[in-house]
């Protein structure tokens, strides 16, 4: 099975801020990793698909590269919506998986 | 427009079995895959199984195996998933969401809005 370790569990931030946020693969999942932001109370909803690939209707200052088994999500300038947690998810292999998710809070 | 609505909140005794559905709407059922995901208070996401809409085959997480099944019932495009011999760990929001698009790249494209199962005696 396939592990994901996200960095940091959590962080603090300013709006503005540029925040980055990884994810480690347990072996190479070439490029079939996913982002998603989760609201409170609210289901997940993808922003990044293929690694890199924003879904229709995120914003551009959401970003994210990687290959193989190390990947990165970055927020240019945090807004006030952007305070969520983030799961990274891998789509290369069953059973699916997904990172611990990482925290992001107002500083 | 896509659209996966769940059925409401359950409240179970440890050992019973909740039964969950997700009705599906705004797309060809058939064409896709359905996955089940659940969260924990406080935790993360979990992935639980996954059905062929169209030909019905389930495969499950081996931590759920011989407790979880998934169905689907193509005339009302509605999911179900079952999860028997419940146990105070099994509280949790369950989600159902599509894995798709149709073509290019797949991932859980469209979530149901979730439902809450608490166990508790």
């Amino acid at each position: 099975d396939i592990q994901l370790t996200q960095s940091p569990s959590s962080l603090s931030a300013s709006v503005g801020d540029r925040v980055t946020i990884t994810c480690r693969a347990s072996q190479s999942i070439r490029y079939a990793l996913n982002w998603y932001q989760q609201r409170p109370g609210k289901a997940p909803e993808v922003l990044i698909f293929a690694t890199s690939t924003l879904r229709s209707g995120v914003p551009s200052r959401f970003s994210a590269s990687g290959s193989g088994t190390d990947f990165t999500l970055t927020i240019s300038s945090l807004q006030p919506e952007d305070f969520a947690t983030y799961y990274c998810q891998q789509s290369y292999s069953s059973p699916w998986s997904f990172g611990q998710g990482t925290k992001v809070e107002v500083k | 427009q896509v659209q996966l609505v769940q059925s409401g909140t359950e409240v179970k005794r440890p050992g019973a079995s909740v039964r969950i559905s997700c009705k599906a709407s705004g797309f060809t059922f058939i064409n896709f895959y359905m996955h089940w995901v659940r969260q924990a208070p406080g935790q993360g996401l979990e992935w639980m199984g996954i059905i062929d809409l169209k030909g019905g085959r389930a495969s499950y997480a081996e931590k759920l195996q011989g407790r979880i099944t998934l169905t689907r019932d193509t005339s009302t495009t509605t999911v179900h998933m079952e999860l028997s011999s419940l146990r105070s760990e099994d509280t949790a929001v369950y989600y159902c969401a599509r894995y798709g698009p149709e073509s290019g790249p797949i991932y859980f494209d469209y979530w149901g809005q979730g439902t809450l199962v608490i166990v508790s005696s």
